[in-house]
């Protein structure tokens, strides 16, 4: 079955700085990779996410990119703000059926 | 106009005793699921359904019987809790295609 994994499970940045988060999946059948936003006491939201026939996409201050040949994919945060502090969730999924989810990561931006 | 709703918010039980959690969606999709997020914050799939028929039932003790009576919802009825069974349960549902996947607010479960 798919196995995914994710890095860093913290990170910290400044306000204004960047961030990445990286995650790594087993799985070639796989063909949608989301990524989730999880404050505390909620829901994951899902805020960007990408089909395996598409090596990036961008929506305004988040990216994804992926690299199929390598199995792996990265979401990128410019210009962090504080309201991005969050657990971020990488996942993977053949056809929706069946989505497994990285460890999160823990990213707090400091002011 | 909640998307994706769960009832309750907060569940706090006796061991032994049986629960139920409810998830309703108001987005049309055909498939919902039921994911358990443990106390280190870890996201795995339980159940997903579509179209009111069994999907994916992954390696969850049979205590566990998830109920769709339509494709609006998906609830989960729990025996004979156990401690272990202590976390949040998160409900979702996506259509076919696209995948997005939509999730409600969780419901924290604490059994003692």
């Amino acid at each position: 079955g798919e196995n995914v994994e994710q890095h860093p499970s913290t990170l910290s940045v400044q306000e204004g700085d960047s961030a990445v988060i990286k995650c790594t999946y087993s799985d070639s059948a796989s063909n949608y990779f989301p990524w989730y936003k999880q404050e505390l006491g909620k829901g994951p939201q899902l805020i960007i996410d990408i089909r395996s026939n598409v090596g990036e996409k961008k929506d305004q201050r988040i990216a994804v990119t992926l690299n199929k040949t390598a199995k792996h994919f990265s979401l990128h945060i410019t210009e962090t703000q504080p309201e991005d502090s969050a657990v971020y969730f990488c996942a993977a999924t053949a056809y929706g059926q069946n989505f497994v989810f990285g460890p999160g990561t823990r990213l707090s931006v400091l002011p | 106009d909640t998307a994706v709703s769960q009832t309750p918010k907060y569940l706090v039980t006796q061991m032994g005793n049986d629960k139920s959690i409810k998830c309703e969606q108001n987005l049309g999709h055909d498939t919902m699921y039921w994911y358990k997020q443990d106390s280190k914050k870890f996201l795995k799939i339980m159940f997903s359904y579509n179209n009111k028929e069994l999907i994916i039932n992954e390696t969850v003790p049979n205590r566990f019987s998830p109920k769709s009576p339509d494709k609006a919802h998906l609830n989960l009825h729990i025996n004979s809790l156990e401690l272990g069974d202590s976390a949040v349960y998160f409900c979702a549902s996506s259509q076919v295609d696209p995948y997005e996947q939509y999730f409600g607010p969780g419901t924290r479960l604490t059994v003692t």
